[in-house]
């Protein structure tokens, strides 16, 4: 069973703050890595991808992947209240379409 | 906003019901994935047709099944609905046979009763 492991939390921090969400996978042979916001009762929006081992900014995130650890994290730098949900990553092996969810991670951004 | 539609947005059924959902997927896109999201889980893939044809399928009874149309649209239908297939059933579309990013529409929420 290949699987994607989160903290389910709930993680909270200040408005204004880091948030860090961090993800394992257990598939060696995972090549394309996904970072989801879901609000409740709404469907999972794309936040930012990753293929290679390092950083990615984009915006106020970044997404962080270490193959050989086999991780990858996403920071949100100035966190909003409206950063408020549940992440998922997603993980792709090379093998397969298929992305393998985590369970998700449920972030609180307090004012 | 994606581009891709799914109908209707919730229903309630019985168990033993069948039931269809459809999708509409994005322009240009030929690629369609079905996913199940049951409460406080992450989605779990159904299967993904590619041109008309299933070419992936996941750890799912074959009460689950499919189709693609000519014009990329999907259908995903559940016979025999049990309590435990309540859920939010994701679709997503893409160009690429489904190995680049995937953006999903807005769901179906399926209560089983």
């Amino acid at each position: 069973q290949k699987e994607v492991e989160q903290n389910s939390g709930p993680l909270s921090v200040p408005e204004g703050a880091i948030a860090s969400l961090n993800c394992t996978y257990s598939d060696r042979g995972s090549q394309s890595f996904f970072w989801y916001r879901q609000y409740s009762g709404k469907s999972p929006e794309l936040i930012m991808f990753i293929y290679s081992n390092g950083d990615k900014e984009d915006g106020r995130f970044t997404a962080q992947l270490n193959k050989a650890s086999q991780y990858v994290s996403l920071l949100i730098r100035d966190s909003q209240p409206s950063d408020s949900a549940t992440y998922l990553c997603a993980v792709r092996s090379n093998s397969g379409y298929a992305l393998n969810f985590g369970k998700g991670t449920s972030l609180l951004v307090t004012p | 906003e994606t581009g891709v539609t799914q109908s209707p947005t919730h229903l309630i059924k019985t168990r033993g019901q069948q039931v269809t959902l459809r999708c509409s997927s994005q322009s240009g896109h030929n690629t369609v994935s079905w996913y199940q999201q049951a409460l406080g889980q992450g989605p779990q893939f159904i299967f993904q047709y590619y041109r008309e044809e299933e070419n992936g399928r996941g750890n799912f009874p074959p009460r689950f099944s499919g189709l693609q149309f000519p014009n990329y649209s999907s259908e995903l239908n559940v016979n025999a609905l049990e309590l435990d297939d309540s859920a939010l059933y994701l679709c997503a579309s893409s160009s690429d046979l489904g190995i680049g990013e995937l953006f999903f529409g807005e769901g179906s929420r399926l209560t089983v009763l």
